[in-house]
């Protein structure tokens, strides 16, 4: 079956880091570009970065150049995405998406994982 | 950045057809994915390359895409449409994707 298996909700105090996994089966993960996004509560969607598909480059938007960090694992067919320095602003749901290209990058997202809310609260 | 204009609720009867726009500057110019997202779910990709059906979802579902507005067009509307819909193109200036605000699709 394709899918994307995201990893559980999380609650982290302000100043701390959360770090999120997207496990993929059901295609060949090492032929798609994977995204991050996130959706915080009433609010729209929002880019927040993109790893290649042998993990070795990373693009990230410029509001979460300094904080957050995309890595993954070829051997589990896992993205991982973590967040620094969180503030009450970033509770969201956090999604991991495939691009829609297959050994190409064609920006747009045909596959989500469930998403995973992190909340962050003191 | 580029903006992305898309009204806030569309209403339609069952049976007959929605169409949902998302204006902005030139969009024609640009290629068009559209998005069906229903309460506490991932969002689903419905049209990409604004006219084309990712596999699986109903010919129902179309777009177009001219001038400074793209538009998806559901046909014979059903109940489990239901949902909000977004538009999302590439930001040549900023570069990166983005994303309209969503129009609540209302089944009634």
């Amino acid at each position: 079956q394709v899918q994307l298996v995201q990893s559980g909700a999380e609650v982290r105090k302000p100043g701390a880091s959360v770090r999120v996994s997207c496990k993929a089966s059901g295609f060949t993960f090492t032929r798609y570009y994977m995204h991050w996004l996130r959706q915080a509560p009433g609010q729209g969607l929002e880019w927040m970065g993109i790893i290649n598909p042998r993990g070795d480059s990373t693009s990230y938007a410029q509001k979460f150049q300094d904080r957050v960090t995309m890595t993954r694992d070829t051997s589990t067919s896992t993205v991982y995405m973590e967040v620094s320095s969180l503030r009450s602003e970033d509770t969201a749901v956090y999604y991991c998406a495939r691009d829609g290209a297959v050994g190409a990058l064609d920006w747009y997202f045909d596959l989500w994982g469930r998403g995973t809310l992190v909340t962050v609260s003191s | 950045s580029y903006e992305l204009i898309l009204p806030p609720s569309v209403s339609v009867a069952p049976g007959q057809t929605a169409r949902i726009t998302c204006g902005g500057n030139d969009i024609g110019s640009k290629s068009v994915h559209w998005y069906q997202q229903k309460p506490g779910r991932a969002p689903v990709l419905v049209v990409y390359d604004d006219s084309d059906r990712p596999s699986g979802i109903p010919e129902r579902f179309s777009g177009s895409n001219s001038g400074n507005t793209a538009t998806l067009t559901i046909s014979r509307v059903e109940a489990g449409d239901e949902a909000e819909y977004n538009c999302q193109v590439w930001d040549d200036t900023d570069e990166h994707p983005v994303f309209g605000g969503g129009t609540k699709l209302t089944v009634v």
